[in-house]
């Protein structure tokens, strides 16, 4: 398996655009987590899908940002419209959801945002 | 310009030497900790876990010890090389828990 995948890798954007950020989780894995690393303020939870279902979203920070899982094998990610504030690393996270079991996450490689 | 951000605890360790990562918790309930060590631009990865009813648990030459009377626990890394350089993170869990809170974690910091 390639493990969760995101892209782009690498993002530089001016203020005011929209920004889409693209997770695919590991196949089987039916919880999705998406986070946000600063040096500011660390890795924060930003929300989190079971079977496609958005069940906390408490950490999004604010209405420009938004999350979709249209299917099992994708989720999206979108600012708009982006602020500099918002730069930072993305990463989203993968898990199979079974009782009982431990919470190993299994977390993608990041997208870094800078947003000018 | 100057960087600030979160203060993170680090641990500076002669190569070859163990290291021992600290992390106190709060919550007694917890079913079970876990490891994450993060590198230098990747993500989290999970290292090991240890259930609430075990006092100690070894993997490859790492070591995690639970002392539920004072809420502590530590991982041990033996014999500490350039790679096990990375940021720590541990994390008390329930088995209901979906989310993982991550803290500041713990910096290891590998002397040539």
């Amino acid at each position: 398996d390639a493990g969760v995948i995101q892209s782009p890798r690498h993002e530089v954007t001016e203020m005011g655009q929209e920004v889409t950020l693209r997770c695919k989780p590991i196949s089987g894995h039916n919880s999705l987590f998406w986070y946000r690393q600063t040096m500011m303020r660390g890795l924060e939870l930003l929300i989190y899908f079971n079977n496609n279902v958005p069940i906390d979203d408490s950490g999004m920070p604010e209405d420009r940002f938004s999350a979709k899982m249209p299917n099992a094998s994708f989720s999206t990610l979108k600012i708009q419209p982006s602020e500099p504030r918002d730069s930072a690393v993305y990463f989203c996270a993968s898990r199979s959801r079974l009782t009982g079991t431990n919470n190993e996450q299994f977390f993608g490689p990041g997208t870094r945002l800078t947003v000018l | 310009g100057e960087n600030v951000g979160l203060h993170l605890p680090t641990l500076s360790v002669q190569e070859g030497d163990n290291s021992i990562i600290n992390c106190a918790y709060s919550n007694s309930a917890s079913d079970y900790f876990i490891w994450y060590k993060q590198e230098s631009g990747k993500g989290p990865q999970f290292i090991i876990d240890i259930r609430s009813n075990m006092d100690k648990r070894q993997g490859q030459r790492v070591t995690v010890l639970l002392n539920k009377t004072v809420k502590h626990l530590s991982l041990q890394i033996a014999a500490t090389q350039p790679g096990d350089s990375a940021v720590y993170f541990c994390a008390p869990q329930r088995y209901r828990d979906d989310k993982i809170i991550f803290g500041k974690g713990t910096r290891l910091h590998i002397l040539p």
